[in-house]
């Protein structure tokens, strides 16, 4: 099984919303990655963990919160946005301390009207 | 801090025509990587390139990695329609082997 897995696939949400973002792997890799993705632009890293401990934080507002509350699970809580995070939000993992590729989830296609 | 610069941004393409896709990175870097992404999908890993000289190929898709020069090349031969995507290369660094991406090349074949 070399699958991620994310949900939900499209959120929209108000300014005044919390919602959180869902990324799963079954492939026993211990480090797993947030990048958020604009239209027409490369991902860009958000967060790092690792071993499930954040190990990177890429200067991201608070109104993003990540979470891992065990190895295969990776969550992205989110509050207060801007109408500017509206993105696609890609999960992806791999072996840590690996030059092995990362393995990118489907992606939540984020609005926030 | 790792820079990394990909050309060109736009490639229009005949079918059956070869041409090149550049990535240049700015500072030492253990590996290099190529995705493709179709529209409003995911990135899918092409090719993982780890040492100098290294030369990977699938396909119509040949890549390479110069670490000297810090340059790694896709190399499409013959294009077909179905190749038809936006291509990242990222370089890998650090400890948490973070990658930063070029900022892609949305190639076109027309028929």
């Amino acid at each position: 099984d070399t699958e991620v897995t994310q949900t939900p696939k499209h959120l929209v949400m108000g300014m005044t919303n919390k919602k959180s973002l869902k990324c799963e792997q079954h492939m026993g890799h211990r480090a797993m990655y947030w990048y958020k993705q604009k239209a027409k632009k490369p991902p860009e890293l958000m967060f790092v963990y690792s071993y499930e401990k954040l190990s990177i934080n890429e200067s991201v507002p608070s109104r993003f919160s990540p979470e891992c509350p065990n190895s295969s699970l990776l969550n992205l809580h989110l509050h207060a946005l801007q109408p500017e995070d509206s993105a696609l939000y890609l999960c992806a993992s791999s072996p840590p301390a690996s030059v092995e590729t990362q393995y990118f989830g489907p992606g939540t296609r984020l609005l926030v009207l | 801090e790792l820079k990394v610069e990909q050309n060109p941004l736009f490639l229009s393409m005949q079918e059956g025509k070869n041409y090149t896709i550049y990535c240049n990175y700015s500072t030492t870097s253990d590996r290099l990587y190529w995705y493709r992404q179709d529209p409003g999908k995911s990135l899918e890993s092409l090719f993982v390139l780890l040492s100098n000289g290294a030369v990977k190929q699938e396909g119509r898709l040949m890549a390479s990695l110069d670490t000297k020069a810090r340059l790694s090349t896709l190399h499409i031969t013959a294009a077909v329609h179905d190749l038809s995507a936006t291509y990242f290369c990222a370089a890998g660094q650090g400890p948490a082997r973070q990658l930063t991406f070029g900022s892609g090349t949305q190639l076109t074949v027309l028929p």
